[in-house]
Formats: C-alpha cells, sequence, structure tokens
C-alpha cells in the first residue's frame, strides 16, 4: 500500500543533542512538508520541498534542517539551536499542482512525538 | 495572505446530536478546501475536499460540508454524531503559492453519551 512512513514513532532527546525524524513516502509526490503541531496552535509550517535537491523554509524554521536528496524521503533535523522541541512533528506529502495526476490534498504520516528529556 | 480561521477551538454534543463546525478563510482565488480529522497521537485523515462544482461536498463518515463564496465559509456538517467522532478537526485551504497548505488552529470534539 502506498503512503507515508514517520520514524520513530516516540522519540527523546537530551539537551544539546541533534535528532533526526524520518519521513519516507511511496506515493511519487512531488512535494513534502514538516509541520509542528503544540497544543491549541494547529499546525505550523517547518520547511517544505517541491522538487529534489531543493526546499523552502516555513512559519518556524529556526533550529531545524532538512535535506531532499531523494524524492521519496524528507528527513528533519531538529537540531540544539531550536530550544524547546518537544512537540508532535507531521509530515505530509502532495502531488504537484502542474501534474496531470494533480490530486489536490496532502496525506499525512502518522506523526513523530519528541520528547526533551 | 492566506489564512483559515477555526472560531471554536472547543465543542461539545451529545450523542445523536447533530453538529456543525465553522470554518472562514481568507483566499483571494477559487480555494482548494479541505477537512481533516486527527485521533489523538495519529495524524491527519482527509474527510473531504472541495475545489469546484456542487457546493455540496459528501465525505467519509457520513460528514458533509458546504462551501459559501459570499461568506468564505466552509462549514462541516454530520446529522448525527457518534462517539466515535471525538477527534480534532482542522480546516485547510490549498496547495497555493509553492504548493503550501494553510491549517486552522482546529476545533476539538467531545462527544457526550
Amino acid at each position: 500500500d502506498g503512503g507515508i512512513t514517520q520514524s520513530p514513532k516516540y522519540l527523546f532527546r537530551k539537551e544539546g543533542q541533534n535528532v533526526t525524524l524520518s519521513c519516507e513516502q511511496n506515493l511519487n509526490h512531488d512535494a513534502m512538508y514538516w509541520y509542528r503541531q503544540d497544543p491549541g496552535q494547529g499546525l505550523r509550517l517547518i520547511y517544505y520541498s517541491q522538487i529534489v535537491n531543493d526546499f523552502q523554509k516555513g512559519d518556524i524554521a529556526e533550529g531545524y534542517s532538512v535535506s531532499r536528496e531523494k524524492k521519496e524521503s524528507f528527513p528533519l533535523t531538529v537540531t540544539s539551536a531550536q530550544k524547546n522541541p518537544t512537540a508532535f512533528y507531521l509530515c505530509a506529502s502532495t502531488t504537484d499542482r502542474a501534474r496531470p495526476d494533480f490530486n489536490t490534498e496532502a496525506f499525512f504520516g502518522q506523526g513523530t512525538r519528541l520528547t526533551v528529556v | 495572505a492566506q489564512s483559515v480561521t477555526q472560531p471554536d477551538i472547543h465543542i461539545t454534543v451529545s450523542e445523536g446530536a447533530s453538529l456543525e463546525l465553522r470554518c472562514n478563510y481568507s483566499y483571494g482565488a477559487t480555494p482548494y478546501l479541505f477537512w481533516y480529522v486527527q485521533s489523538p497521537g495519529q495524524g491527519l485523515q482527509l474527510l473531504l475536499k472541495y475545489f469546484s462544482g456542487d457546493t455540496l461536498v459528501q465525505g467519509i463518515k457520513g460528514f458533509e460540508a458546504e462551501f459559501k463564496r459570499s461568506q468564505s465559509s466552509f462549514n462541516l456538517r454530520k446529522p448525527s454524531v457518534h462517539w466515535s467522532d471525538a477527534a480534532e478537526y482542522f480546516c485547510a485551504v490549498g496547495p497555493v503559492t509553492g504548493n503550501q497548505f494553510y491549517f486552522g488552529t482546529g476545533t476539538s470534539l467531545t462527544v457526550i453519551p
């Protein structure tokens, strides 16, 4: 079955440590996204990528980094510069609007809960 | 600028009662509009979407939504709520410039037996 896989489901980070969240999709989607979710704040965009080897900052990119070396993969690194990383992180993907099979909606992974210990 | 507003942070309804969740958007062109549902600790699941045609759209789990251009609204409705509908609901618009999506802050639904 096609879908988006995020791993791990739970992740614990020590102070000053970098951690990487994995996001893989086998939907042949072009665009991929990372969102952060905190209670009462909805989804806030961290980074997004429309094509391989290209990505743009979202609203809250500080303290995060990403790469897009393969179409299927969009890992997110939470660096030590992110002072309050405890949150639920969601990865999503979609086709490009220019494609004839453009399907409009974003598909989401099951999320990774990151906790600082 | 694009934005999505969900004015109700939390709603409580009795099982079997009707439900309406409000969503207002700000977007300069004809939008693509979505409703997603999220169970605790899970990702978002698409309930329904609108991008053209009939302004009343049907979704999964018995939900429907009506697009009203004059009111910039896309309210979600269900005639009879089930206990399993308790979840967080998000309205969204997109994809817009750069394939971005814009989400509301969500409405948390509690269902009383």
